[in-house]
């Protein structure tokens, strides 16, 4: 079946402007995460939901960072006010459920440039 | 808090070779931990997961096991291919804090020449 999906694969924009992110999670996967990737800090959690709420936002870098998840499905990571140093590239994955061990899956990414 | 040590790299092998990748966690509950590999051009995909002391994950001829008492999580592979060339993450997952978030260690790029 499909995979995660994710959009747009690259975004280059100005500082100081807003970006909004999309996933599209596996069918049927209620657990939806967002990491970012960048050569600085590796890979890093972000924020992870349960159906449309999410128990964990420890993630998130400041308050520019804010994400939501509609209808248990589509997410969208939003950045306010973009700074250069939010140039990585921004993973989502999702499982079936948040429990011990189970296995998430990746999307291929959106790499996000602030000029 | 949580973390993930893996050996720096590039670690550079001609085909055929012998493969370890050193892992090493900190936890303070019982986690789960996985091996993802990153392909050129790829997105991130799970090479093997353990989910308790003792277990051992394999796949691809890739084997880890889950050593509780070296809080270790090594992988390896007998003879490796040109094509194993990537970079794998060693992760941990801890629902003990009442989240699966995945911690990752820093990376450990492989290359291997014919």
């Amino acid at each position: 079946g499909a995979g995660v999906s994710q959009s747009p694969s690259n975004k280059v924009t100005e500082k100081g402007k807003d970006v909004e992110l999309r996933c599209d999670p596996i069918s049927g996967h209620t657990a939806l995460y967002w990491y970012r990737q960048s050569l600085g800090q590796g890979l890093e959690f972000l924020i992870y939901f349960q159906g449309n709420s999410a128990p964990d936002k420890s993630g998130l870098p400041s308050d520019r960072f804010s994400a939501e998840r509609t209808g248990g499905s589509v997410s969208t990571l939003t950045i306010q006010r973009t700074q250069q140093e939010d140039s990585a590239v921004y993973l989502c994955a999702s499982s079936l459920a948040a429990s011990s061990g189970e296995t998430q899956y990746f999307g291929p990414g959106t790499r996000l440039l602030v000029l | 808090g949580d973390s993930v040590t893996q050996m720096e790299g590039p670690v550079t092998l001609s085909e055929e070779a012998f493969l370890t990748i050193n892992c090493t966690y900190t936890a303070t509950g019982y986690p789960s931990l996985f091996w993802y590999v990153q392909y050129p051009g790829e997105g991130l995909q799970l090479l093997l997961k353990a989910t308790k002391a003792d277990d051992k994950g394999s796949n691809k001829g890739f084997e880890a096991t889950y050593r509780k008492e070296t809080t270790s999580f090594h992988l390896e592979k007998g003879s490796v291919q040109v094509s194993d060339s990537a970079v794998y993450f060693c992760a941990l997952s801890d629902w003990g804090h009442n989240t699966d978030k995945l911690i990752f260690g820093t990376g450990t790029r492989l290359q291997v020449f014919p």
